[in-house]
């Protein structure tokens, strides 16, 4: 099974702030790998695939990069409604497996 | 629009057995790999199960193997999880999500609640 390792698991920052949420497989998984937005009570909202694609209708603040093993999640400048729990997810092997998840906090 | 949504969560005995269903449309169902993902209150997401689009592979997560099966109906549009022997740890609320083949989940339903609980 892969292993998805997500740092940090919390986060604060502050409305402007520019903030990177990693996440390490525990092997090559090409660029199979997704980043998702969950804020209480609601669905998880993709925000990028194939691990650098900018969903449609997502803001451009929002970046992903990465391959193989290692891969970053970007927010360039926080708006209050990023404030929110961020997921990476693998999807290269047949079980998928999603990071532990990252809660970023208004500072 | 794409929809997903979920039905058949409730509150079940441990050892007992429950069935999901989860009503796509908005697309071709007969097109696209489905899966169930769930999230145990106050914890993280995990991939529960995955199917392909005729039925004929199916993938699990280690710890539901031999209790859950997925299964959908192209005709009525409708993907299911069946699940049997429930444990206190199988309590959370599960999703159904479209899985494209190559890419990751783009659409989520709004999910059900499952409580196992004496």
């Amino acid at each position: 099974d892969i292993q998805m390792t997500q740092s940090p698991s919390s986060l604060s920052a502050s409305v402007g702030d520019r903030v990177t949420i990693t996440c390490r497989a525990s092997q090559g998984i090409r660029n199979d790998l997704g980043w998702y937005q969950q804020k209480p009570g609601k669905a998880p909202k993709r925000l990028i695939y194939a691990a650098s694609s900018l969903q449609s209708g997502v803001p451009s603040r929002f970046s992903g990069s990465g391959s193989g093993t290692e891969f970053t999640l970007t927010i360039s400048s926080l708006q209050p409604e990023d404030f929110a729990t961020y997921y990476c997810l693998q999807h290269n092997s047949y079980q998928y497996s999603f990071g532990q998840g990252t809660k970023l906090e208004i500072k | 629009e794409v929809q997903l949504v979920e039905s058949g969560g409730g509150l079940v005995q441990p050892g007992g057995s429950l069935r999901l269903s989860c009503a796509a449309s908005g697309f071709t169902f007969s097109s696209s790999w489905m899966s169930w993902v769930r999230q145990a209150p106050g914890k993280g997401l995990e991939w529960v199960a995955n199917i392909k689009q005729d039925g004929s592979e199916k993938y699990y997560v280690d710890s539901v193997k031999g209790r859950f099966t997925i299964s959908r109906d192209n005709a009525k549009n409708s993907l299911y999880l069946q699940m049997n022997s429930l444990r206190a740890e199988d309590t959370a609320v599960y999703y159904c999500a479209r899985d494209p083949w190559g890419s990751c989940f783009d659409y989520w339903g709004q999910g059900t609640l499952v409580t196992v609980s004496s």
